[in-house]
């Protein structure tokens, strides 16, 4: 019954791989978005999608690609994977106006 | 240059007691401000959310202040038990980005019995 899922949980790849990541979710919500929280902890937004459509982009480099194919889906994908492309990457959503965001458990990226 | 800041040292606080955490921000007009709870190896889970024309908002044992003059709010939970014990975040949502949220680095919080 999990609200925000995100697979892979964990993900050990090489430097230069291509990965993706999966969000999905099943509350209703009409926009969604991936965050990144660095070795720090610190949370720092990198795109929203609502009704599937991009909304906020953040400095992000152009490697990362979102892809929203329905409003309850989000997906990330990466092209040629860095050292510092390591972090937890978190997908979240929330009904446009109501504010509070809902966050899945996270997927741990490791570039080696 | 806007920012976000949190005391980046862990509060440890003894059982019972109140814990008080601090959220600070810079060049920043927020229309709300709220509070999430981040436990290791999990995502943040909304706590509390106080907007800008509010002094003080409360839910069980938890405590949100707002003071728009001094740029600060303040999160207690009183009666503190060991299961408190978490990363604490705040965040921002600016008047001018409707829902983007932008969060604080954090305080960790540990409780001992």
């Amino acid at each position: 019954d999990t609200a925000v899922s995100q697979t892979p949980k964990y993900l050990v790849t090489q430097m230069g791989n291509d990965k993706s990541i999966k969000c999905e979710q099943n509350l209703g919500h009409d926009t969604m978005y991936w965050y990144k929280q660095d070795s720090k902890k610190f949370l720092k937004i990198m795109f929203s999608y609502n009704n599937k459509e991009l909304i906020i982009n953040e400095t992000v480099p152009n490697r990362f690609s979102p892809k929203s194919p329905d409003k309850a889906h989000l997906n990330l994908h990466i092209n040629s994977l860095e050292l510092g492309d390591s972090a937890v990457y978190f997908c979240a959503s929330t009904t446009r106006g109501k504010n509070i965001q809902y966050f899945g458990a996270g997927t741990r990226l490791s570039v080696l | 240059s806007q920012k976000i800041e949190q005391n980046s040292e862990a509060l440890n606080i003894q059982e019972g007691k109140t814990a008080t955490l601090t959220c600070n921000y810079t060049n920043y007009s927020p229309a709300y401000l709220q509070w999430y709870r981040q436990d290791p190896g999990r995502g943040p889970v909304f706590l509390l959310l106080i907007r800008e024309n509010e002094k003080e908002k409360r839910k069980e044992r938890l405590k949100v202040t707002f003071d728009t003059t001094l740029k600060q709010s303040l999160f207690h939970i009183t009666a503190s038990q060991p299961a408190d014990s978490a990363t604490y975040l705040c965040a921002l949502i600016p008047n001018s980005s409707g829902d983007k949220l932008t969060f604080g680095t954090g305080t960790r919080l540990a409780v001992r019995p």
